[in-house]
């Protein structure tokens, strides 16, 4: 079935370094997707947004990458902070539905 | 402010029975949904609602029941019937349906716990 998965379940980097997170999906109608960062405990925070006419977009201190032709997206977070300490979710809303299909999540911890 | 509340955060149910978990959004969005999330999990679909009175079933939505009587509010019941319902419950809105650009904002969810 079609699904939205990430690569890693974990993350480790030091911080003042860039993170990658990856994802891969495998609808190749999908024409949207959206990361989230999810803090301990709490809902689950927009952060940036892609549309598939697009291979990249940038916003403050984030990039995501999208590459339609081996069906992967990537989140890049430059210069990582503590704050940065969370689980980052792909999502992506299936065809004909507004909801959101999630993926397993990835954990990214910053070492000071 | 302008938001997602849901209430409560911590809420305790013994087996058999039913409970009911608040969401409400001051956002003027339409639609509205519900996700459950298990430890080391992501997000799975209960029930969403596109307008009011209307809603439809989600991935897991056995278990589950929903009303959407006001355009703020969208109240989530874990029935008797929901045989595992420990987890961590978000409700979600969103501006409207016919952009699936429309970006969904969570609240801070409800942790169920059955004791």
């Amino acid at each position: 079935g079609e699904s939205v998965g990430l690569h890693l379940p974990t993350l480790s980097v030091q911080e003042g370094d860039n993170s990658i997170i990856n994802c891969a999906y495998s609808n190749s109608a999908s024409d949207y997707f959206i990361w989230y960062k999810q803090e301990s405990g709490k809902g689950p925070q927009f952060i940036i947004d892609i549309r598939s006419n697009m291979d990249k977009r940038q916003g403050q201190r984030v990039t995501v990458l999208l590459n339609k032709t081996v069906k992967h997206l990537s989140l890049q977070i430059a210069a990582t902070q503590p704050g940065d300490s969370a689980v980052y979710f792909c999502a992506e809303p299936p065809a004909g539905r507004r909801a959101l299909t999630f993926g397993s999540g990835t954990r990214l911890q910053v070492q000071p | 402010d302008g938001g997602i509340t849901q209430s409560p955060k911590y809420l305790f149910r013994k087996e058999g029975q039913n409970v009911t978990l608040s969401c409400e959004q001051n956002l003027n969005h339409d639609a509205m949904y519900w996700y459950r999330q298990d430890p080391g999990q992501g997000l799975r679909l209960i029930y969403y609602s596109q307008i009011v009175n209307d809603f439809q079933k989600g991935d897991i939505a056995e278990g589950y029941s929903v009303s959407r009587e006001k355009k703020e509010s969208f109240p989530l019941t874990v029935t008797s019937a929901q045989k595992n319902p420990t987890a961590f419950y978000l409700c979600a809105s969103s501006r409207g349906i016919r952009d699936p650009g429309d970006t969904q904002y969570f609240g801070p969810g409800t942790r169920l716990t059955v004791l």
